[in-house]
């Protein structure tokens, strides 16, 4: 089946580190995204990307990397820069950006969400 | 700013009951809108989703919406809930901007829905 996998489900660091949240899709879609999700907050954009070897910056990347390089995978990185890291991660993905004429593509598909505890 | 706006936090129903839940947008031009269900610990799944055409939508799971332009809303219903359909509900609105390449997808903060026996 097609679908969008997060791993691990549950992530737990130490103040200082760096982790790696893992996110991979196999419904060939180009654009692909992450959000984090607090309580009462909604979700928020932190990184985008709608083609390999190319991603733009959310409302809260301050603290995040992200790396492009297969059309499948998108991992973020939530460095020791990131003040309050403790949060649920959300991965999705869409067919592309969408378009004036397409606006159908932008229909978003998550994952079940890493949970990332600083400890 | 494009903003979408879920005034309710969190709304308990009877088992049975009929339910609705609001959402409003803020931008000018005719927005791509969604609505999203979350359970506990889990990502989202869409329910429904309007991009142009009829205003009133069908969704999974027995819900509609409709697209009020004048009301700047787009609001769930459902005529009767079941159990199962406590969650936390989300709303949310895409931008593309005229040349089509920007690309915004903004949430609102959720409605949590309690379900009683």
């Amino acid at each position: 089946d097609g679908g969008i996998t997060q791993s691990p489900k549950y992530l737990f660091r130490k103040e200082g580190q760096n982790v790696t949240l893992s996110c991979e899709q196999n419904l060939n879609h180009d654009a692909m995204y992450w959000y984090r999700q607090d309580p009462g907050q909604g979700l928020r954009l932190i990184y985008y990307s709608q083609i390999v070897n190319d991603f733009q910056k959310g409302d809260i990347a301050e603290g995040y990397s992200v790396s492009r390089e297969k059309k499948e995978s998108f991992p973020l990185t939530v460095t020791s820069a990131q003040k309050n890291p403790t949060a649920f991660y959300l991965c999705a993905s869409s067919i592309d950006l969408g378009g004036q004429y397409s606006p159908m593509n932008t229909e978003a598909f998550f994952g079940q969400g890493t949970r990332l505890t600083v400890v | 700013a494009q903003s979408v706006t879920q005034p309710d936090i969190h709304i308990t129903v009877s088992e049975g009951a009929s339910l609705e839940l609001r959402c409003n947008y803020s931008y000018g031009a005719t927005p791509y809108l969604f609505w999203y269900v979350q359970s506990p610990g889990q990502g989202l799944q869409l329910l429904l989703k309007y991009f142009s055409g009829d205003t009133l939508v069908q969704g999974i799971k027995g819900f509609e919406a409709e697209f009020k332009r004048s009301q700047s809303s787009f609001n769930l219903r459902k005529p009767s809930v079941h159990w199962s359909d406590a969650a936390e509900y989300f709303c949310a609105v895409v931008r593309i901007n005229s040349g089509g390449s920007n690309y915004k997808l903004t949430f609102g903060k959720g409605t949590l829905l309690t379900v009683n026996p």
